[in-house]
């Protein structure tokens, strides 16, 4: 199974929007409504943020959010503050695999 | 709140069989699935597989020839064999419950435990 395609490197400035992609196949994230974004601080362990393509767990800010259209998903930080300036991964569900993304590097200028 | 520890050796020499045994605390792990995630340095995140409590297991295709997850429900543990490691194998091993349709949802997630297979 290959890793799901994401973009190396999104930035924006504090309150701004910044959108990440997630592109797969049929056989991942197009075929599955179970893509999840995961945040990654440097030395620590990921932390879901989003599951099920769009549902946040109890905790994660509104302003995260998921969607997904055809075989790409994307997650959106609305209102960039500076913590999250981090590692971003999406994962799919992949038909009784899971695969992960290659992972974004946010930066908040 | 379940929290989860990795263990084992952190230098594991070539040709040899990587073990780490993950404690979970806080909960018991006779329900959902029960995942190992490696990353290597300064790289991705990679699936490795989830043992589900019942014992059925599901691995990495590309792994699978070398990877063996197994549980113990009465110490509430579980574990990672993986064999003939090489250089390729170094990473920071993650341990961690995952939810959801085919363990899709990987959280909580252990603090991580590094092995280094030397080259």
């Amino acid at each position: 199974q290959s890793a799901l395609t994401q973009p190396p490197s999104a930035s924006g400035s504090p309150g701004q929007s910044v959108t990440i992609s997630c592109t797969g196949t049929s056989n991942d994230v197009g075929g599955y409504d179970y893509v999840s974004w995961y945040q990654q601080h440097p030395g620590k362990a990921p932390k879901v943020m989003i599951y099920e393509v769009s549902k946040r767990p109890s905790g994660v800010p509104d302003r995260f959010s998921g969607s997904k259209s055809g075989n790409t998903a994307s997650l959106t930080v609305s209102g960039l503050q500076a913590e999250d300036e981090a590692d971003y991964y999406c994962s799919s569900y992949a038909g009784s695999n899971n695969v992960f993304g290659t992972g974004t590097k946010v930066t908040v200028l | 709140q379940v929290q989860l520890r990795e263990s084992g050796p952190g230098l594991v020499k070539p040709s040899e069989t990587l073990s780490l045994t993950c404690t979970v605390s806080g909960g018991s792990i006779s329900s959902y699935y029960w995942s190992w995630i490696r990353q290597p340095p300064g790289e991705g995140l990679e699936w490795i597989g989830y043992i589900y409590y019942s014992g059925n297991t599901n691995y990495n295709p590309s792994l699978k020839s070398r990877v063996t997850i197994s549980i113990d429900t009465s110490k509430n543990q579980f574990s990672l064999k993986l064999s003939s490691v090489t250089a390729a194998d170094t990473a920071m091993y993650y341990c961690a419950r995952s939810v959801g349709y085919g363990g899709n949802v990987v959280d909580p997630w252990g603090q991580g435990t590094l092995v280094t297979v030397p080259s």
